[in-house]
């Protein structure tokens, strides 16, 4: 069965530090890949996300990930975070000609100090 | 344009005890899926619903059901109630005209079970 890794389950950075969070898959045919946010108190918000074409997604609020198909991978950056970024994010996929449900890894905690 | 809204925003059971989630979709969206957020996890697929017929199941006891109704809303039932469904519920809806998997997630009901 599919499923998701997420490699950091909590992450503290000061403003203006680099972002990085990981993210491998394990499905060997097509996906979709996603990237949610979830700020507290408030619902589940699509990032950004992956069908196809330029590997490099560009999303909201400054984020971009990286799909590398070779590494199973879909890692999360932003070159400089917010206070604001404080939030829990989750990495997600669909494996294409299985089924439209998502799989979600556990999720990182991300807490930016002011 | 309100987005996926779901009822109630918190709800206290007991043991043993029925509860019923509910899940309106955006206007014109016929896709409904349920996943369960336990507390520092990501979420667990429930059930897909489209136009009013089960389209998937995920890992969930027959405790769970689910059902679609013809103006597209939902409702998620689960009983006999055990202190481990204690969860946020979330509904997320979808359409076609959306792309592929565009997902709104509401911002679900959080179960206590006592």
């Amino acid at each position: 069965a599919q499923s998701v890794s997420q490699h950091n389950h909590h992450v503290i950075l000061s403003e203006a530090a680099s972002l990085e969070l990981g993210c491998n898959y394990s499905y060997g045919g097509t996906v979709n890949l996603f990237w949610y946010v979830q700020y507290p108190g408030q619902h589940l918000q699509l990032l950004l996300k992956y069908f196809s074409g330029d590997p490099l997604v560009k999303g909201i609020k400054g984020f971009e990930a990286e799909f590398i198909k070779s590494k199973f991978s879909f890692n999360l950056r932003k070159p400089s975070v917010q206070w604001s970024d404080t939030a829990e994010y989750f990495c997600a996929v669909i494996a294409m000609n299985r089924d439209d449900k998502i799989i979600f890894g556990k999720g990182t905690r991300l807490h930016i100090l002011p | 344009d309100a987005g996926v809204t779901q009822s109630p925003t918190h709800l206290i059971k007991t043991r043993g005890q029925h509860v019923t989630l509910r899940c309106s979709p955006i206007s014109g969206h016929k896709s409904v899926s349920w996943y369960q957020q336990v507390l520092g996890q990501g979420p667990q697929f429930i059930f897909q619903y489209y136009e009013k017929e089960e389209r998937g199941r995920g890992n969930f006891p027959d405790r769970f059901s689910a059902r679609q109704f013809p103006n597209y809303s939902s409702e998620l039932n689960v009983n006999a109630l055990l202190l481990g469904d204690s969860a946020l519920y979330l509904c997320a809806s979808s359409s076609p005209s959306q792309g592929p998997y565009g997902y709104t997630f509401g911002s679900g009901t959080r179960l206590t079970v006592v």
